[in-house]
């Protein structure tokens, strides 16, 4: 099977940069992907990679380490509008089942 | 473009009755899944359809049954529906599994559900 561990809640000042990080243990690896979730909404995709290294998407970037079993998601330049939950998810060794993480609450504050 | 459309959004349900929660998606994706999601927590897989005509258990499958009707339908039902299962359900779907498309999920807007 497949568990990930993330941090449950991380604050930071509007502006900063906050780095959220997963840990994964899983049988089979097929990528770590990562979600976004505003209250009351739907989780939305925001990265996923494949390989070792960092992807970057606008002011978030995703990285990966598979020999470490790791991966980080990180903002930049918060804005009030990135407070929600992260969820970290990997795929299990047959490539059909995405198990999510307990996600990251994070607070931007003024 | 809908994506994913959940219908109801809105149940509340005394135990013992049944219900069943459709979704549909308009991506011409093979595989579809359902989620729940308790307060503060993750979202935990209930049960999934890797392409039309499959349908696999996830983590937390019991109290509940699935249909993939077609390739845009995959219901959820509850036969006998318990307080435990009181959650805001999240369907989703994706590209079939083994594609890089895959770890790109689609979500419903959800449907809460109470069970009293």
């Amino acid at each position: 099977g497949q568990s990930l561990e993330q941090p449950s809640e991380v604050t930071a000042v509007e502006g900063a940069i906050v780095q959220i990080n997963c840990t994964y243990q899983t049988s089979g690896f097929y990528g770590l992907s990562w979600y976004q979730q505003h209250d009351g909404g739907a989780p939305t995709f925001l990265s996923y990679n494949a390989l070792d290294g960092l992807e970057e998407t606008g002011r978030f970037s995703s990285f990966l380490s598979r020999s470490d079993s790791y991966g980080y998601l990180l903002l930049q330049e918060l804005q009030m509008k990135d407070s929600a939950s992260y969820f970290c998810a990997v795929r299990d060794n047959a490539g059909n089942m995405l198990t999510f993480g307990g996600g990251t609450r994070l607070m931007v504050k003024p | 473009n809908a994506g994913v459309t959940q219908t109801p959004k809105f149940q509340v349900l005394k135990t013992g009755q049944s219900m069943t929660l459709q979704c549909a998606q308009d991506m011409n994706h093979n595989s579809m899944y359902w989620y729940r999601q308790d307060p503060g927590m993750g979202l935990r897989l209930i049960y999934y359809s890797a392409s039309e005509g499959t349908t696999d258990k996830g983590e937390v499958p019991n109290g509940y049954n699935v249909s993939r009707l077609n390739k845009r339908e995959f219901s959820l039902r509850l036969e006998s529906a318990a307080p435990s299962q009181t959650s805001v359900y999240f369907c989703a779907s994706s590209e079939r599994g083994g594609s890089s498309g895959a770890n790109v999920l689609t979500f419903g807007a959800g449907s809460r559900l109470t069970v009293l």
